[in-house]
């Protein structure tokens, strides 16, 4: 089935200092992604959707400046969390969706971002 | 926008036993998908309804999508521990971009 591969699953940095999120469909073509954000005991929150050579679709009220999309080729989209702080600490998780299988969303394993 | 609200939030039962999860929509449901999460990881897709009324099973797991199309149910038979973990469900609001919006899942703890 389709794996979404999320990288790096925890990471831990610095307040001011930027974060890059990987995101890869490793057997299908994803021309749309979406980033999600999760906080503790909580559902998942739609952040923005990815999509493959032009701009990123942010959810209102998600800082664009702040949480940096790109989606450079059909299987890799990166979310860059720029000068963070520690309120940006969450668990960040991305999605694709095999278009031509007509299935579901596949989840990457998320990310764990801590900021000190 | 749309709203899914899920209920019970928290679910304990005994290995064995039988449990229901359910899941409402403010809004239609053009499609209405079933994951299951562990802390901190991703989550693992379960089951997909597009049609109302209609019924899919994987193992020891049932989900139905109402008549109505606003409530979705998710039947566990003889509970396994292995089933614990928290239960998600997202709702498709109908748009071309396949966006997902989540209700705020249930936790499900299987004793042995």
């Amino acid at each position: 089935g389709a794996v979404v591969s999320q990288h790096p699953s925890r990471v831990i940095c610095k307040s001011g200092t930027s974060v890059k999120i990987e995101c890869r469909s490793l057997d299908f073509q994803a021309t749309t992604m979406f980033w999600y954000r999760q906080f503790p005991k909580q559902s998942l929150m739609l952040m923005a959707t990815s999509n493959e050579g032009s701009k990123a679709t942010y959810e209102q009220g998600v800082e664009k400046d702040k949480f940096l999309i790109n989606h450079a080729s059909l299987t890799l989209s990166t979310l860059t969390v720029t000068s963070a702080h520690p309120e940006d600490s969450s668990f960040y998780i991305c999605s694709a969706r095999d278009w031509t299988a007509n299935g579901p969303l596949h989840f990457g394993n998320g990310t764990r971002l801590t900021v000190t | 926008s749309q709203e899914l609200e899920q209920s019970p939030q928290s679910l304990i039962v005994q290995e064995g036993k039988n449990l229901t999860i359910n899941c409402t929509s403010s809004k239609t449901l053009y499609g209405l998908y079933w994951y299951k999460q562990k802390y901190g990881e991703g989550l693992i897709f379960l089951m997909m309804l597009q049609k109302g009324g209609e019924e899919k099973s994987h193992e020891k797991i049932t989900a139905k999508l109402d008549e109505k199309k606003q409530q979705s149910s998710l039947h566990i038979t003889a509970s396994q521990p292995s089933h614990a973990g928290i239960y998600l469900c997202g709702a498709d609001g109908g748009g071309s971009n396949y966006k997902l919006t989540f209700g705020k899942g249930t936790l499900l703890t299987v004793n042995p």
